[in-house]
Formats: structure tokens, sequence, C-alpha cells
């Protein structure tokens, strides 16, 4: 099975753009969720998505925002680019909901300059 | 509030031996734990979880011991390899106000396998 894939890898924007990552999970998973890593904060919880719904929101600003779609594939946008929002993003898929084990994507790499 | 902690960022083992990291949590609602290995810039790899019905849970080389009472799991490596050599997340998550699948992460330990 293919793992989760995440597009792009890499990306640079400038202060006050906007933009949309993609994530694809292994076929069959159903939940995906969304983590941003920083070097100061670590690995902190996004949104949690399953069967198109938003069932969980980390402490982050509205201008994060995700979607579902019905093939499970997801989308996560950030409105109004700020410096402190480069980071990697990752996604990671689970079969379903509840306490599971949650595999993970590569991650995109995102600079705000 | 940091509610699961690796108090060690890094640890140095040498080839063979074994390697301990270490984590502990705080929030008593957590129930299933599980320890990813990542290398910079790469997502996260799944090595081994454990649900707090049991105290124990091994795959291969890796074991993971957890104990309630105490809110502390840790992972053993046994023998030590130096393609171990990583950051090490513990993650936990659980059943409360509906299922879920959020984790909370540590902080990472830096495990350095020493040839």
């Amino acid at each position: 099975k293919a793992g989760v894939t995440q597009t792009p890898r890499y990306l640079i924007k400038t202060r006050g753009q906007q933009v949309t990552l993609s994530c694809s999970p292994i076929s069959g998973h159903r939940s995906v969720s969304w983590y941003q890593q920083t070097p100061g904060q670590g690995l902190q919880f996004l949104f949690e998505y399953f069967s198109e719904t938003q069932r969980n929101k980390g402490n982050f600003p509205g201008r994060f925002s995700g979607r579902q779609f019905s093939n499970s594939r997801s989308e996560m946008n950030v409105s109004t680019l700020e410096l402190g929002d480069s980071a990697l993003y990752l996604c990671a898929s689970s079969p379903s909901k509840g306490t599971d084990t949650q595999y993970f994507g590569p991650g995109t790499r995102l600079t705000v300059l | 509030d940091q509610q699961v902690k690796q108090n060690s960022p890094s640890l140095s083992v040498q080839e063979g031996r074994i390697s301990i990291l270490n984590c502990d949590y705080t929030n008593s609602m957590f129930d299933y734990f599980l320890w990813y290995k990542k290398y910079p810039a790469e997502g996260p790899t799944f090595l081994i979880s454990i649900s707090s019905i049991k105290d124990k849970n091994e795959d291969g080389r890796f074991t993971v011991f957890l104990n309630k009472s105490a809110k502390h799991l840790s992972l053993h490596i046994v023998p030590s390899q130096p393609g171990d050599s990583a950051v090490y997340f513990c993650a936990a998550s659980g059943i409360y106000g509906g299922a879920t699948n959020k984790l909370i992460f540590g902080t990472g330990t830096l495990l350095a396998v020493q040839p």
C-alpha cells in the first residue's frame, strides 16, 4: 500500500499571501489529522477530519482552516501568512476515528519570507 | 502546559547496548501511547504503541513499558544500531470528550548510537 502523500513538498511564500497544502491518506484510511512542527513549539495538533467533518481542532488562529473530501483526501489552508507560520506541516492518516495508530506523510516545508 | 514530557533532550549509546528513552505524562485521561522515530525534514515513522490496559508491548528490538501509577512510559531498544540514530517522540491520545485521534507529542529525544 502506498503511504501518506503530501504536496507540495516545499513552498516559499511571502507575508500576507495564502497557501493550500494537500494530503492523500493511505488507501482505506478515513481519518486525516494535520500537525505543525516548529523548532520552538515542537509538534502541535492542528485539526482532525473524519468523513468530511472536522472532529477536533487545536489551538491555532482562524487563519488556519482545512477540509476533507469524500475520497478522504484533505487540504489545509493558511491565509494572511505570517513569518511565524514557517514550519513543517505534517499530515497523518488512520483507519477510523478513535484512538488509533496514525501514519505520517513526509510533510510540506513552508517558508514565509 | 506540557502534558507529555521527554526530559532528556539527547542520549548517546554504544552500538549493541540498550537504549532507554523516557517519557512522562500528566493527563490521566490518556489511554493510548505511541513512539515515533523522526529524521529532519521527514515525517515521523511509527515504531510501537501501547494501550493503557497493558504494561508492556514488544516488537522485535523495541519494547515499550507503561507505568500508569507513575504516569511514565519508556522505550527500550536492544541491541542499539547506528541506524537507530534519530529523534524519538512519544505521543499520547485519549478518548475524552468523544473519540479522537488528536496526538499530544513530547519534545523529543535525540538518540545517537555510536559505532
